[in-house]
């Protein structure tokens, strides 16, 4: 089956930078992408943007755009999110979700990861 | 303005029906776009139930009962989600999606209380 597992919940400081994973298993990595989404503390949904497992290439938002960087390893089937000069507003829930590959292809994410909480606190 | 709404909140009744809408922003036709919805219950990540965007271009979730449906509502601008026989466990969070200038957009979801 299916599952995306999530790197474990972390604290940081502002300004500091945090690295999400996400290990893909149940399905070819390189057939799908990864789409990041954000959730903070009783709020709705954000997604923050795209990589293709096929090929790298990526999607950010645009309000994320110089401060986050996504990559995958193929090797291990894994997803990575990097967030740069963090601030509290950062401080939510991050899920991971297998996406189309290509975003000229028709579909969109399915399965999600189970979340990690960031929690940016001086 | 923002792309999506969704109702803050929604109650209903064990064995009713719920509509769960999502507006689409005036000048974004909904006929021409896929409509995503997800579940989310407290604790837990969203979970993928359905995407609608006509009779022809639909598909179900894994798993996802059939009491779960899409369809749209054109003078509405406004895609629906639909539950029949509601039931306890139904209580949750609904999320609606679309891809909208290169970016995933959600609404701001609607707390379905089932009562």
């Amino acid at each position: 089956q299916v599952q995306l597992v999530q790197s474990g919940g972390e604290v940081k400081m502002p300004g500091a930078s945090v690295q999400v994973s996400c290990k893909a298993s149940g399905y070819t990595f390189t057939n799908y992408g990864i789409s990041w989404v954000r959730q903070a503390p009783g709020q709705g949904l954000e997604w923050m943007g795209w990589i293709s497992a096929d090929n790298g290439n990526t999607n950010y938002a645009q309000n994320l755009q110089g401060r986050v960087i996504m990559t995958t390893d193929t090797s291990t089937s894994t997803a990575y999110m990097e967030l740069r000069s963090l601030t509290s507003d950062d401080t939510a829930v991050y899920y991971c979700l297998r996406d189309v590959k290509s975003l000229t292809m028709s579909g969109g994410p399915d399965y999600w990861g189970q979340g990690a909480l960031v929690t940016v606190s001086s | 303005q923002a792309v999506l709404t969704q109702p803050s909140s929604l109650s209903a009744s064990p064995g009713a029906s719920a509509s769960l809408t999502c507006t689409l922003r005036s000048g974004i036709n909904v006929d021409s776009y896929r409509i995503y919805w997800y579940q989310q219950k407290p604790g837990s990540p969203p979970q993928y139930l359905l995407r609608y965007k006509s009779d022809s271009d639909k598909q179900q979730g894994s798993g996802v009962p059939s009491r779960f449906s899409g369809s749209k509502i054109p003078s509405a601008n406004a895609g629906i989600l639909f539950i029949s026989g509601l039931q306890s466990e139904d209580e949750a969070d609904y999320h609606c999606m679309i891809w909208h200038s290169s970016a995933w957009v959600f609404g701001g979801g609607t707390k379905l209380t089932v009562l």
